[in-house]
């Protein structure tokens, strides 16, 4: 199978602070990756596509100052929320596009809470 | 207009029950159809891809018209378990892989 995981699963932090989350896919490589929002009853939107050893590419709207992300190697990408804000409460997905695929496989998801 | 349209529902059917599920979308170039299943709070996950000349899967049955622009779901004898949101996905943007998501069918399968 193609398993993606993510980590933390759940975060609950203060207004102002960071939160960097970890996606990696466990049992294929991932040249590229991606990572979506989805706000309660909306589809995913994506935030930004991520490639290994490159700079990510943002989707419109989305701020590459705000939104960091890392892809450092062919199974790791970390997004990190800088000075987070109540409205960046929002359920984070990521996935992984196999290698000569267009199919892609989700991790199980990060709900980050802004108190 | 959106790119991926799908009716949201709800579809509330009997066990047993066959469901069909439509798709449109409006972008001639794109590539690769799937559709992905999301259970509440949780990640989506991929039910299958869909082949111009249709592709079945168990109960699962899938569709692409080319020309309408146009995808279907079909499931037989539905289960309590096949309740979810069904998402249609379209990939467009060629090698990049990027995938457009409909807003999701949700289907409640009653007993």
């Amino acid at each position: 199978g193609a398993v993606v995981s993510q980590h933390p699963s759940r975060v609950i932090c203060k207004s102002g602070t960071s939160v960097k989350i970890e996606c990696r896919s466990l049992d294929f490589q991932a040249t590229t990756m991606f990572w979506y929002r989805q706000f309660p009853k909306q589809s995913l939107m994506l935030m930004a596509t991520s490639n290994e050893g490159s700079k990510a590419t943002y989707e419109q709207g989305v701020e590459k100052d705000k939104f960091l992300i890392n892809h450092a190697s062919l199974t790791l990408s970390t997004l990190t929320v800088t000075s987070a804000h109540p409205e960046d409460s929002s359920f984070y997905i990521c996935s992984a596009r196999r290698d000569n695929s267009y199919e892609q496989y989700f991790g199980p998801g990060t709900r980050l809470t802004v108190t | 207009r959106k790119e991926v349209e799908q009716d949201p529902g709800p579809f509330n059917v009997p066990e047993g029950a066959t469901v069909a599920f439509n798709c449109t979308y409006s972008n001639s170039a794109s590539q690769s159809f799937f559709w992905y299943r999301q259970d509440c709070r949780k990640e989506p996950k991929l039910l299958m891809s869909v082949y111009s000349s249709g592709n079945e899967d168990g109960r699962f049955t899938a569709q692409l018209n080319r020309a309408s622009q146009y995808i279907s779901l079909l499931i037989r004898d539905s289960k309590l378990s096949d309740s979810a949101t069904y998402l249609c996905v379209v990939n467009t943007a060629g090698n990049t892989g990027k995938l457009i998501f409909g807003q999701g069918t949700t289907l409640q399968v009653k007993p």
